[in-house]
């Protein structure tokens, strides 16, 4: 089956510091990958996207490349802030209108 | 334009009872699934449904069920509650067709006691 695994959190970086978040797939098929982020009592918004290999998502500074060989779509963002604070899920979709998500990983930015 | 609205936001129910929950799409959006996320189990789709067909059914036993009417609003109903169906429940629409993007609501926060 489909699954998706995400480095444990929290991950606590100062303001301006650059992010990694890991993220790797299993999936049959050829998913489209998502990165989701969940502020404290809200839903989720979708941050980027990449439907095939080697796309880049990116929006508000964070980026993703979609990497077929490595499984992987970690997200990256040069200079986080003190709002960039939440929680990050990464998921993918074969297009079942069902997403898999990680476990999420909570990031802390203090100023 | 307006986003995904679910109702109640917030719900006390006691174990065996049973819940409806309540959730409108973006308009134009026809397909709508729901989410569980627990601490536990973190966020686990439960069903889909595209013109009042559910098309995609999770992992979750039958006392959870749901349907969708024919403005694309959708009810979930959780029947005889247990402690563990404590969770926040996420709707999200898309519309089919286009792309994979799934647009959420705020979630509806329900606690068995």
């Amino acid at each position: 089956g489909n699954s998706v695994t995400q480095m444990e959190g929290p991950v606590t970086l100062s303001e301006e510091a650059f992010l990694t978040i890991n993220c790797t797939y299993t999936a049959t098929g050829y998913p489209s990958l998502f990165w989701y982020v969940q502020y404290p009592g809200e839903g989720l918004q979708l941050l980027l996207k990449a439907t095939k290999a080697d796309d880049k998502g990116s929006n508000k500074g964070f980026e993703a490349t979609y990497r077929k060989e490595t499984t992987s779509f970690h997200l990256e963002k040069g200079s986080v802030q003190v709002s960039d604070s939440a929680v990050y899920f990464c998921a993918l979709d074969t297009g079942r209108r069902a997403l898999t998500f990680g476990s999420g990983t909570r990031l802390q930015v203090q100023p | 334009k307006a986003g995904v609205t679910q109702t109640p936001r917030y719900l006390i129910k006691t174990r065996g009872q049973q819940v409806t929950l309540s959730c409108s799409p973006i308009s134009g959006h026809r397909s709508v699934s729901w989410y569980q996320q627990t601490p536990g189990q973190g966020l686990q789709f439960l069903f889909e449904y595209f013109s009042e067909t559910q098309r995609n059914k999770g992992n979750f036993p039958g006392r959870f069920s749901g349907r969708q009417f024919s403005n694309s609003r959708s009810e979930m109903n959780v029947s005889t509650l247990e402690l563990g169906d404590s969770a926040l429940y996420l709707c999200a629409s898309s519309i089919l067709g286009q792309d994979t993007e799934a647009f959420f609501g705020q979630g509806t926060r329900l606690t068995v006691v």
